[in-house]
């Protein structure tokens, strides 16, 4: 198993659709992190968990809830998106969430909202 | 607040050598992160500088001057799987919160 795995790759949804984004790390890190990566802009930074507790909400719609049932795996789950949500959306890990170590990166998921 | 600034798109030819430049503002500042982003793939980590200098390391080399607020990552005898996107990232003083910059898309022509 590699690093950092994110599923569904790829994913396209209607607004009114509920749909959730997988990530799972093999790397023993005690940090989880969600960004979005838009076209021609930063990456953004949604959400950070430290050993299953969120400590780091960067004032994100209510349309993106994440869960962390464990400290290997994160969940985005999706609900009544805008079309502007589209975008690749990275999961990442790290040793501990106070940004000491490099982020490990997973391959992203691309969402679609129409 | 937090502001990153790096060139957009730079070509440089096979062989060569390339500087990528990255200028940030941060409040405080805890340390400075490069990472490589082929297109369709994940970001990974080329190297992460918080002293004053030059890291080298293979092929690639990032320099930190903190009183400027200036790094660069220099990438010598350039290859064409070296096309890719570089984002400059800094992580503030205090809580982590590494912020990215937009990214600079290199192209390696023959």
């Amino acid at each position: 198993e590699t690093g950092v795995t994110q599923t569904p790759r790829h994913l396209v949804m209607g607004m009114t659709n509920k749909k959730s984004l997988k990530c799972e790390q093999h790397l023993g890190h005690n940090a989880m992190y969600w960004y979005k990566q838009s076209a021609k802009k930063p990456l953004e930074l949604m959400f950070v968990y430290s050993l299953e507790e969120r400590v780091e909400n960067n004032s994100v719609p209510s349309r993106f809830s994440p869960e962390c049932p464990n400290s290997s795996h994160l969940f985005l789950h999706l609900h009544t998106l805008q079309p502007e949500d589209s975008a690749l959306y990275l999961c990442a890990s790290s040793q501990d969430s106070k940004g000491t170590g490099e982020l490990f990166f997973g391959e992203g998921s691309r969402l679609t909202v129409l | 607040g937090q502001n990153i600034d790096q060139p957009t798109e730079m070509t440089a030819t096979e062989g060569a050598i390339v500087q990528i430049n990255c200028t940030y503002q941060t409040s405080g500042f805890n340390g400075l992160f490069w990472y490589q982003q082929h297109a369709g793939e994940a970001p990974t980590f080329l190297s992460y500088n918080v002293l004053d200098g030059l890291e080298e390391k293979g092929r690639f080399s990032s320099f930190l001057s903190r009183s400027k607020g200036y790094s660069y990552l220099l990438l010598k005898e350039l290859q064409m799987k070296d096309s890719a996107s570089y984002l400059c990232a800094v992580r503030p003083a205090g809580y982590q919160k590494v912020t990215f910059g937009t990214g600079t898309k290199l192209q390696v022509i023959p």
